[in-house]
């Protein structure tokens, strides 16, 4: 199994709503990755776990919080959105984040999120 | 700080052969990745390069010079399927993922 798997693929929501998006990988891979990803642009990192331990928080505001409850699963809660933060967020994985091999990174199909 | 730079857009046609250039500026190098990106979709995997020289893969290859801060993807027989956008990323010192804002390839028949 080489694949990331993200649910929902579609999420619209309000400002004041709650909600969580999820992502899974069955490839042994003990660092996960949050990315978000706006039209046109890079995807910009935003949270990685390494060995369920949080290790990188690129400076994310609070109403996103992540959350890895085991080494083939992370989520990422959602509350108190802004219209601006309607984008693309993907999940990712990779064996280690540290050195060695390549470990490049496989990316799940995202989730489209649009906050109303 | 950290810069990576490649060209916005490219146009090649069909069964032609397009280089797209990279340059970085990074604070330490850790690898050098090349993803592809479909409208829509997730990234994905084509190449990696931590050592200079060049890497093969079928009709994609990758070209690395650490003393420069280069890099270069080529693309042979290219095919209606390779447009796309392809991003590169540097991994630096601190093993963190920096990608490029990605270069935009229409081929044309």
């Amino acid at each position: 199994d080489t694949e990331v798997t993200q649910t929902p693929k579609h999420l619209v929501m309000g400002m004041t709503n709650k909600k969580s998006l999820k992502c899974e990988q069955h490839m042994g891979h003990r660092a996960m990755y949050w990315y978000k990803q706006k039209a046109k642009k890079p995807p910009e990192l935003m949270f990685v776990y390494s060995y369920e331990k949080l290790s990188i928080n690129e400076s994310v505001p609070s109403r996103f919080s992540p959350e890895c409850p085991n080494s083939s699963l992370l989520n990422l809660h959602l509350h108190a959105l802004q219209p601006e933060d309607s984008a693309l967020y993907l999940c990712a994985s990779s064996q280690d984040r540290l050195a060695g091999a390549r470990r490049e990174q496989f990316f799940g199909p995202g989730t489209r999120l649009t906050v109303l | 700080g950290q810069n990576i730079d490649q060209p916005t857009e490219m146009t090649a046609t069909e069964g032609a052969i397009v280089q797209i250039n990279c340059t970085y500026q990074t604070s330490g190098f850790n690898g050098l990745f090349w993803y592809q990106q479909h409208a829509g979709e997730a990234p994905t995997f084509l190449s990696y390069n931590v050592l200079d020289g060049l890497e093969e893969k079928g009709r994609f290859s990758s070209f690395l010079s650490r003393s420069k801060g280069y890099s270069y993807l080529l693309l042979k027989e290219l095919q209606m399927k390779d447009s796309a956008s392809y991003l590169c990323a540097v991994r630096d010192r601190g093993f963190k993922t920096i990608f490029g804002a990605g270069t935009r390839l229409f081929v044309k028949a």
